[in-house]
């Protein structure tokens, strides 16, 4: 069935560097996604949307972009921090149906 | 804003009891709820879409009998996990969606979940 993954499963980065986490999805009705944060024992945190009609949106220090050609998602966080730590999970909104997809996650770890 | 408040946060009971987990939308009015379950190690799994004041909406494979569904008021959703067995320990999370925007472009806000073990 249509489903949105990752390409990778874990990340590991230098504090103080970028991040960038990617996505791919396949459903083209999808009009609508959202990236979260999920820390451990926890819900999911929204953190950045943006819509079909969109390319880029920046947030504060992290920036989304899709790229509907190829169906691909990223997510950049800029100056990484310890706190930045946890699972992130990109969604997508399947349009009439107003319900979420979630991706499979990327575990990210800050290394000191 | 948006805080979502699930309750309890964590459950232990005997196989054969029923679970009760609320979640409320605590500073908004959401007309829908969704929940989803979470294994060890995997991604949300949507179970069902509560809605308020009708049925919820229940994704193919998830017994509608096996976990009932109430969304009687425009903040609180209720899921019951019925006879529970130790195959329905999981992580379980509400989300709700605000009624006060218009357009279907509004994020989830999530609950901080319910791990659910039975013995």
């Amino acid at each position: 069935g249509e489903s949105v993954g990752l390409h990778l499963p874990t990340l590991s980065v230098q504090e103080g560097d970028n991040s960038i986490i990617n996505c791919a999805y396949s459903n083209s009705a999808s009009d609508y996604f959202i990236w979260y944060k999920q820390e451990s024992g926890k819900g999911p945190q929204f953190i950045i949307d943006i819509r079909s009609n969109m390319d880029k949106r920046q947030g504060q220090r992290v920036t989304v972009l899709l790229n509907k050609t190829v169906k691909h998602l990223s997510l950049q966080i800029a100056a990484t921090q310890p706190g930045d730590s946890a699972v992130y999970f990109c969604a997508e909104n399947i349009g009439g149906a107003q319900k979420l997809v979630f991706g499979q996650g990327t575990r990210l770890t800050i290394n000191p | 804003g948006a805080v979502v408040s699930q309750h309890p946060s964590w459950v232990i009971c005997k196989s054969g009891t029923s679970v009760k987990i609320e979640c409320r939308s605590l500073d908004f009015q959401a007309t829908t709820m969704f929940w989803y379950r979470q294994f060890p190690k995997q991604s949300l799994m949507l179970m069902a879409t509560s809605n308020e004041g009708s049925k919820a909406t229940y994704e193919q494979g998830v017994e509608k009998d096996k976990f009932l569904i109430n969304h009687a008021s425009l903040t609180l959703s209720t899921l019951t996990v019925t006879s529970a067995h130790p195959e329905d320990s999981s992580f379980y999370i509400c989300s709700a969606r605000e009624v006060s925007r218009t357009g279907p472009f509004q994020p989830q806000h999530f609950g901080d979940g319910t791990r659910l073990s039975i013995l």
